[in-house]
């Protein structure tokens, strides 16, 4: 099926300091997803990005966070200054939001942020 | 808001035999889609199958199929003759029909599968 890639699949840092997490989504799809989970839960929402706007965050999507695809690149969340309560797996995720299956998302294989 | 659950923590199948594992969901749409998703060991997350609420036939899909139950919000899910490599967490999911917002996915809570030998 399409394939959604995300790099790094870990990153270890010190908290307090940024990280920047890259997604490259599904090539003809239109929208963009960040979900968040924690060890041994469910993914929960954070945001999603269209035609360069955010279109919709959780409450989860704190204000040390942001997105942005600029043209051609990746599609990034970034978060500045990082806290210990950030360490989970981010799964990015790309939906065509046209034709038949309009409405199906298709996951990255996660990064695993660690904030010591 | 939306709301899936999933009261099963984990379910243990022998092999080759079948399972249902079961989610109920809370909505205001009047149109929306509901998917089970698989994660592996690995932690990569599959798409299996989708439901849309409009259709009263259950979507199949290999050997995934739906027991969709509207009037009681439940979208069960039937997997037949289950392998060793079925063993993963299965998690149910809705979002709604719209393109231009409230187009997340809200998650249940997750069913580790076990197909035992």
């Amino acid at each position: 099926g399409p394939k959604v890639l995300q790099i790094p699949s870990h990153q270890i840092i010190d908290m307090g300091q940024m990280v920047t997490l890259n997604c490259d989504p599904v090539s003809n799809h239109l929208y963009f997803y960040w979900y968040k989970q924690i060890l041994g839960q469910q993914m929960e929402f954070l945001v999603n990005f269209y035609n360069g706007k955010v279109m919709e965050k959780s409450k989860l999507f704190k204000d040390q966070f942001s997105v942005e695809r600029p043209d051609g690149s990746y599609f990034t969340l970034k978060i500045q200054p990082t806290a210990l309560e950030d360490s989970a797996v981010y799964f990015c995720a790309s939906s065509p939001e046209t034709g038949r299956n309009y409405a199906e998302q298709f996951f990255g294989p996660g990064t695993r942020l660690t904030v010591l | 808001a939306q709301k899936v659950t999933q009261t099963q923590t984990s379910i243990s199948v022998m092999e080759k035999t079948t399972v249902t594992m079961d989610c109920v969901y809370e909505t205001q749409d009047s149109s929306y889609f509901l998917f089970w998703y698989k994660q592996t060991a690995s932690g990569e997350i599959v798409f299996l199958i989708r439901q849309d609420s409009y259709k009263k036939e259950n979507a199949t899909v290999g050997h995934y199929s739906l027991n969709f139950q509207k009037p009681k919000s439940s979208i069960g899910l039937i997997i037949t003759a289950t392998q060793i490599e079925d063993s993963a967490v299965y998690f149910c999911a809705m979002r709604g029909e719209a393109t231009g917002g409230n187009n997340k996915l809200t998650f249940g809570q997750g069913t580790v599968l076990s197909v035992i030998p």
